[in-house]
Parts: structure tokens; C-alpha cells; sequence
């Protein structure tokens, strides 16, 4: 068990719907980070943040959102949901800045499928 | 930004035969280069990571080594077992930005 929570494991909705996606992070990380894996693919990294505050931006759709709250727990917010959204949404939380000394890990994910 | 460049996209070996995986980076001020290795369906797991100044670290089966220069690093599993069977992600960190992942490679395992 890595530390990292996520919530729901699984997720299915139609097409046009909004889910939000939840995480709590291992206990003293400050950083959260969310990752999207489609079939086949690699880890794309959406968007990171730190201490409540955004830090980082990837390849994030304007359909997406993202908020760490005060309690450091993440939501991932994905609107007018569209067939090719189906995939496996993984969040992970390192301590700081990723590093040695600062590791990254993974929560289970939840995998979302949108019919 | 960086870019990271993972081969071989599959790999297939006999049980007790060694497996590398390789992978080159873009960026010269990356410094943390670590391996992840993800089973069907499940999350992606820290197996081994390496920082710049040191250039092989080993942990049982499994090693790592880094060309700073050439500016790529390996993976290497030796007497490998079913259970290895797995997709291998390398990636790499500046240290102020994210970690850059690798495509990934699918390991396979035969008995």
C-alpha cells in the first residue's frame, strides 16, 4: 500500500456527464500530482500541485480541472465527457519537489469509462 | 522541457535470462532517474531510482545504471521470473519540474 487514496475505484457515466475524481495524499506529502493512462499508452501528467497552490500544468484539456484543499486532500474535476476521456486516472504525492530524497508514489487510480 | 526516450517497447525472455531496458534523456540538469514498474491493472510502483552523482546502484535481481555523459541510464533484471512480467517505465526529474515518463516497456517472462 503506497499511502496514496483514491476515490472512486470505478467510475462509469455517459457521454456530456461531469465526475470528479478524489485523493488523499500519504501522510506529509505536500505535493499532489494527477496522471491520465489510456489503453496502451504511457502516463501523461495533467497537473501538480503544491501546498494548495498549482505548480505545474501538463497536457490538461480546458475540460478538466483540478484544487488541492487546505486538508491537502485533491479533487480532479472532468466535464462534457467525451468517449476517448475513458481511461485510468492515477493521482500520486511526493514530499516536496520530486527527488531522491522525495520519491514519487502512486495511489490505485480509478478507472473511468464514459459509454 | 525534457524528453525521454524508453527501448525497448517489448521484451520477451525465457525464465533466468537477463533483461535490459534502456532509456535516454534530453535534459542535462535532470538528476533523479527512477524506474517504475506497473502490473496488468494496477498502479505503478517505485522499484529502483538512481541520483546523478552516483553511476550504478543494485538491489538484489535488479540494477541501474547511468552514462551522465552519453545521458542515458538502464535498467537491468537479472535471473528473471514470471512475476518480472510487467510494463517498465524509466523517467527522469530536473529536480524543479515533474517527473518525465518513458513510453514504457512490456516485459514478458516465459517459463
Amino acid at each position: 500500500d503506497s499511502g496514496v487514496t483514491q476515490t472512486p475505484k470505478h467510475l462509469i457515466t455517459a457521454t456530456g456527464q461531469r465526475v470528479t475524481l478524489r485523493c488523499s495524499p500519504r501522510s506529509g506529502d505536500l505535493s499532489v500530482y494527477w496522471y491520465q493512462q489510456s489503453l496502451d499508452q504511457g502516463l501523461q501528467f495533467l497537473i501538480q500541485y503544491y501546498n494548495g497552490e498549482e505548480r505545474a500544468k501538463g497536457n490538461i484539456l480546458e475540460r478538466f480541472s483540478a484544487q488541492q484543499f487546505p486538508d491537502l486532500h485533491s479533487e480532479l474535476n472532468l466535464s462534457s465527457l467525451e468517449l476517448g476521456d475513458s481511461a485510468l486516472y492515477f493521482c500520486a504525492s511526493s514530499e516536496g519537489q520530486i527527488s531522491y530524497n522525495s520519491p514519487l508514489h502512486f495511489g490505485n487510480g480509478t478507472r473511468l469509462t464514459v459509454t | 522541457g525534457e524528453n525521454v526516450e524508453q527501448h525497448p517497447s517489448t521484451l520477451s525472455v525465457q525464465e533466468g535470462d537477463s533483461a535490459v531496458i534502456k532509456c535516454t534523456y534530453s535534459d542535462s540538469a535532470s538528476n533523479y532517474f527512477p524506474w517504475y514498474k506497473q502490473e496488468l491493472g494496477k498502479r505503478p510502483q517505485l522499484i529502483i531510482d538512481i541520483r546523478s552523482n552516483v553511476g550504478e546502484k543494485k538491489d538484489q535481481r535488479i540494477a541501474v545504471t547511468l552514462n551522465k555523459t552519453a545521458k542515458h541510464f538502464s535498467l537491468h533484471i537479472t535471473e528473471t521470473q514470471p512475476e518480472d512480467s510487467a510494463v517498465y517505465f524509466c523517467a527522469a526529474s530536473p529536480g524543479y519540474s515533474t517527473l518525465t515518463f518513458g513510453k514504457g516497456t512490456m516485459l514478458l517472462v516465459s517459463p
